[in-house]
């Protein structure tokens, strides 16, 4: 069965960086886009952007655009999400989510279990 | 930038009540539109994809309608563990955004 498992919760300081990572096992690696969609403490869904886990090619929302990065590893079937300048505002639970065959324009049938990040000086 | 608004933002519900929740887009997205279900503390669940089509092992009570600029979710015959926020989501190949979400209270 399709699982995507993600790394544990980080604390971080204010202007660092924080590294999440989401392990996909029960399907071919490569045949599916991931994307990364945050969720700050009692509020909404927030689309970050999403990878091609095929060619790398990525597509970030605007709002964070050069802040972000995200990446894959074919010989362990695992993506990652870096964000960097980290805020406090950046507190939120990191989810890593799986499209269908729609490519970057898929809705996501299967998501990872998240991961806290908690920004505070 | 496209933007999608739910209502209501809350509802309190009894069971076997009838409930639709409203997503609509500040332009239009044909079908391109998708409804989570997430309960406190887990992941969200995919409910409907493309606006009305049904996706295995969600019980079919759940249902969804709509295209262009106005979409509906549907929940028939209400049952306590439908206790949760509902969100609707527009992917395209760009972009995606999500409703600010739905909370669903049983009494």
């Amino acid at each position: 069965q399709v699982q995507l498992v993600q790394s544990g919760g980080e604390v971080k300081k204010p202007g660092a960086s924080v590294k999440v990572s989401c392990k996909a096992s029960g399907y071919p690696f490569t045949s599916y886009g991931l994307s990364w969609v945050r969720q700050a403490p009692g509020q909404g869904l927030q689309w970050m952007g999403w990878i091609s886990a095929y060619t790398g090619n990525t597509n970030y929302a605007q709002k964070f655009q050069g802040r972000v990065t995200m990446t894959t590893d074919t010989s362990t079937s695992t993506a990652y999400m870096e964000l960097r300048s980290l805020r406090s505002d950046d507190t939120a639970v990191y989810y890593c989510a799986r499209g269908g065959a729609g490519g970057s324009s898929s809705c996501y049938f299967f998501w990872g279990q998240g991961t806290l990040v908690t920004v505070s000086s | 930038e496209l933007v999608l608004t739910q209502s209501p933002d809350f509802q309190s519900v009894t069971p076997k009540e009838k409930v639709t929740i409203t997503c609509r887009a500040s332009q239009s997205i044909d079908s391109h539109l998708h409804w989570y279900q997430q309960k406190p503390d887990q992941s969200p669940k995919l409910l409907i994809k493309y606006a009305s089509q049904s996706i295995s092992g969600v019980p079919s009570r759940f249902s969804g309608s709509g295209s262009g600029t106005d979409f509906t979710l549907t929940i028939n015959s209400l049952e306590a563990e439908d206790a949760a926020t509902y969100y609707c989501h527009h992917s395209s190949v760009l972009f995606h955004t999500f409703g600010q979400g739905t909370r669903l209270e049983i009494k």
